[in-house]
């Protein structure tokens, strides 16, 4: 059981570039989102997903795409990087229908867009 | 809207002593509270949390009571460890918020041997 595994690890970026950040998870959530971190400002969601086929903005949408064609898995493209995406991006999952249940966090992408 | 402040630190304390990390909320209905941890280089592990007032987590000593009356849920351990080092996040979900959590700006700990 990996739990929520995220690649790459780092990354870095010329200012227009596009990539796509993988997320998996392998507990069977239903419920999956991408955060970024910067520092003083917590972690800000970008994006969410209660299912396959079904996601939603957050907090920080702009910039940002997603899908989730399946329930493991749950990519953020970045479609033209600009220095301002400079981050530490987590990915987490958890159960949904009770909003007690914890968030299992992946390790993290270190990006910098230069 | 929902929202979290919590004391930013750095804070830096001895081993052996004890720690407060004080955590206020605004929530428009019945939240959920969490404490969250990270460790260097790592993503965040839930420590504990609480579902509903006046109740306790605690986990591998750490304990915060949750206080509807003043809107708080204050992270407490009577004696840290230099492996305590680490940064910690309060957060809260709710189910009215669309079970989404906030998360607090985060408090980083320092404890010295």
């Amino acid at each position: 059981n990996a739990g929520v595994t995220q690649t790459p690890k780092f990354q870095v970026l010329k200012t227009g570039q596009s990539m796509t950040l993988q997320c998996a998870q392998d507990m069977n959530h239903e419920y999956m989102s991408w955060y970024r971190q910067d520092p003083g400002m917590g972690l800000r969601l970008i994006h969410y997903s209660v299912g396959a086929g079904i996601t939603d903005q957050g907090e920080v949408p702009n910039g940002y795409n997603v899908s989730r064609s399946t329930t493991e898995d749950f990519p953020l493209r970045l479609l033209s990087a600009a220095p301002s995406q400079t981050s530490v991006y987590f990915c987490a999952s958890r159960q949904q229908g009770k909003w007690a249940n914890e968030q299992f966090f992946g390790p993290g992408t270190r990006l910098t867009v230069l | 809207g929902n929202s979290v402040t919590q004391m930013e630190g750095p804070v830096t304390l001895s081993e052996e002593a004890f720690l407060t990390i004080n955590c206020t909320y605004t929530a428009t209905g019945y939240p959920s509270l969490f404490w969250y941890v990270q460790y260097p280089g790592e993503g965040l592990q839930l420590l504990l949390k609480a579902t509903k007032a006046d109740d306790k987590g605690s986990n591998k000593g750490f304990e915060a009571t949750y206080r509807k009356e003043t809107t708080s849920f204050h992270l407490e351990k009577g004696s840290v460890q230099v492996s305590d080092s680490a940064v910690y996040f309060c957060a809260l979900s709710e189910e009215n918020y669309g079970q989404n959590f906030v998360f607090g700006p985060g408090t980083r700990l320092s404890v010295l041997p």
